[in-house]
């Protein structure tokens, strides 16, 4: 139980171009889902919190017009990256935390995404 | 803003050796966990600490929360090869999201 789908799992795209990622939570509702970003051999860094059917909860330094969230149903996020440039190059991790988890409790995390801007 | 910092960053073992990761917070956690990421790989839940000088085991891990519920620490008896990928703690303070630490690699000659 508990899988996190990510589509897709690799994305190159040109400079200007934009890119949808979507996070499934295949077997839960997820409340919550979290979506970070990896440089390599580096950490988590979260992006944005989002609950489902609000606004997502931007962190401090991240654009919210330029990293679109969607959190339209229990079981699906998207994030869009606008107008990519070669510095978005990174690789994108969602993540779901269920009602059976509990604020704060563990989350579930998605295979990832690795984005390449030209 | 809440920083957690983990250290070693990296760490080579022979296998049979153990292995330790130290987590710190700049202010007090409502909970601890830790994730295992293999190289690769997507980051997998290992457990949670809540509660003050709470120790838990998994068969050769055993994971520690202070007694201040600051600081943590995982430890590997007996490394095994299987034990290799990087190691992230991730705070939490009552709220929603998870401050990770910077995560200790672990590799391991056979």
């Amino acid at each position: 139980g508990a899988v996190v789908s990510q589509h897709p799992s690799r994305v190159i795209c040109k400079s200007g171009t934009s890119v949808k990622i979507e996070c499934r939570s295949l077997d839960f509702q997820a409340t919550t889902m979290f979506w970070y970003r990896q440089f390599p051999k580096q950490s988590l860094m979260l992006m944005a919190t989002s609950n489902e059917g609000s606004k997502a909860t931007y962190e401090q330094g991240v654009e919210k017009d330029k990293f679109l969230i969607n959190h339209a149903s229990l079981t699906l996020s998207t994030l869009t990256v606008t107008s990519a440039h070669p510095e978005d190059s990174s690789f994108y991790i969602c993540s779901a935390r269920g009602l059976a988890s509990g604020r704060g409790g563990e989350q579930f995390f998605g295979p990832g995404t690795r984005l390449t801007v030209l | 803003g809440q920083q957690v910092m983990q250290i070693p960053q990296y760490q080579h073992v022979q296998e049979g050796e153990d292995f330790t990761t130290y987590c710190n917070s700049s202010t007090t956690l409502s909970n601890i966990q830790w994730y295992k990421q293999r190289p690769g790989g997507h980051p997998v839940f290992l457990i949670q600490l809540v509660k003050s000088g709470e120790v838990k085991k998994q068969k050769r891990l055993t994971f520690q929360f202070g007694e201040a519920k600051k600081n943590s620490s995982l430890h590997i008896t007996a490394t095994q090869t299987t034990d290799v990928g990087t190691y992230f703690c991730a705070g939490g303070q009552g709220a929603q999201k998870l401050v990770f630490g910077q995560g200790t690699r672990l590799t391991i000659n056979p």
